[in-house]
């Protein structure tokens, strides 16, 4: 079955302190996997894909088949970041997304 | 371009009324999405439409009804509202191969 977890509901991290939300996956087959964010009051946005292995707001996420996981990870978290995170997987067919439960991110100064 | 529009933004409902919640995209996008988002819960797929003129179920469909009316609207009915359905409501949509565009969401409270 295809799932997404989330082990952690809420972290807090200081401002300046590094960030890793862990995002784990079962799938069978090569994943399409996602990072969406909620900021307070605005709608879900996409914050990465793996397959663009890009930097976005200065996050990154590496997909680890190995261990199937896709850990978001942010060396320095600012106050902005405060916001709840979801990772998602594309199904099978590629057309819909199954989102995990979500983490919500704290940072305080 | 207004990208993806819900209504209602909040909407109150006794046990037993019905309603509909529309949603509307402006990007000719094939496939579109009804999530529901509660606590602890994240966000769970009730139904969604791959193109026009097809539905399928996600999750969660019990209770509710959708429409695919053209490409561009899609929506999302609750013939006869219980309690449990208290939650927000997200439409998105997207092109094959693309990112999701979510709306602002509907905040329903069932009574």
């Amino acid at each position: 079955a295809q799932r997404v977890t989330q082990p952690e509901k809420l972290l807090s991290v200081f401002k300046g302190a590094p960030v890793e939300l862990k995002c784990n996956y079962s799938y069978s087959g090569s994943p399409e996997l996602f990072w969406y964010v909620q900021y307070s009051r605005q709608r879900l946005q996409l914050l990465l894909r793996h397959i663009s292995r890009e930097s976005i707001k200065g996050f990154t996420a590496d997909l680890n088949k190995g261990e199937t996981s896709f850990h978001l990870k942010k060396p320095f978290a600012q106050e902005e970041d405060s916001a709840m995170y979801y990772c998602a997987l594309a199904d099978q067919a590629g057309t819909a997304l199954i989102f995990g439960k979500g983490t919500t991110l704290s940072v305080s100064s | 371009n207004a990208g993806v529009t819900q209504t209602p933004k909040f909407q109150v409902l006794k046990t037993g009324q019905s309603m509909t919640l529309q949603c509307a995209q402006d990007m000719n996008h094939n496939s579109m999405y009804w999530y529901r988002q509660d606590p602890g819960m994240g966000l769970r797929l009730i139904y969604y439409s791959a193109s026009e003129g097809t539905t399928d179920k996600g999750e969660v469909p019990n209770g509710y009804n959708v429409s695919r009316l053209n490409k561009r609207e899609f929506s999302l009915r609750l013939e006869s509202a219980a309690p449990s359905q208290t939650s927000v409501y997200f439409c998105a949509s997207k092109s094959e191969g693309e990112k999701l565009f979510f709306g602002s969401g509907t905040q329903l409270s069932v009574l």
